[in-house]
């Protein structure tokens, strides 16, 4: 059974910065390409990075390009999320999620999700 | 960036319901969309991919269509454990974007 639990969530203040992270167990981690996607209070779902196998290859949504950085560490089966600059819009549940490739393609999508870090950005 | 528009926001039904969800993408996504079921507090749960692939161990009784710029998500017959809110997710481009959502309520 496929296992993501997150951790590193908390308050932090505006500008300020933090380290989510994500330890993953019952997959090939290092097969998966790996996400962050984010909820606000009461909102719906915003993807905010993927990073390919074997981390060489990230994307980001705009709003947080620049200031949020995936990376991940296969030997620790882990994937990270750092955090900059950041604004009261960036609070938010953090999930991490397995990607899912569609054969024959390079469209993907999540089918697995951990159960979630809580960030708040606030003074 | 591609748009996903959920209808309705809310719907309210029985159990025993036959329940259809609608999203409309604001240009053409083939057929590269998920749907996702979220209960409170707990994580998104895969149920439908490209379109109207049934993901390992959903039950029957959810069913997804449409190609294009429509889709829908279908539950046959409402069951207590559905009640919870869905979400549309395209696929299409790399900057996937997700619906707002529809909030299934007990009648």
């Amino acid at each position: 059974e496929v296992q993501l639990v997150e951790s590193g969530g908390g308050l932090v203040q505006p500008g300020g910065s933090l380290r989510l992270s994500c330890a993953a167990s019952g997959l090939t981690f290092s097969s998966y390409w790996m996400s962050w996607v984010r909820q606000a209070p009461g909102k719906g779902l915003e993807w905010v990075a993927n990073v390919n196998q074997g981390g060489s290859g990230k994307y980001y949504v705009g709003s947080v390009n620049g200031r949020f950085t995936i990376s991940r560490d296969n030997a620790m089966n882990s994937l990270y999320l750092q955090m900059n600059s950041l604004r009261a819009e960036d609070t938010a549940v953090y999930y991490c999620a397995r990607v899912r490739i569609d054969s024959g393609s390079d469209h993907n999508y999540f089918d697995s999700w951990g159960q979630g870090a809580l960030v708040t950005v606030s003074s | 960036d591609i748009q996903m528009t959920q209808s309705p926001s809310t719907l309210s039904a029985s159990v025993g319901d036959r329940v259809t969800i609608t999203c409309r993408a604001s240009q053409s996504i083939s057929s590269w969309l998920a749907w996702y079921q979220q209960k409170p507090g707990k994580a998104p749960k895969l149920l439908i991919y490209k379109a109207s692939s049934l993901e390992s161990g959903v039950p029957l009784r959810f069913s997804g269509s449409g190609s294009g710029t429509e889709f829908t998500l279908t539950i046959s017959s409402l069951q207590p454990d559905d009640f919870a809110t869905y979400y549309c997710q395209q696929y299409n481009t790399y900057s996937r974007t997700f619906g707002q959502g529809t909030k299934v309520e007990i009648k």
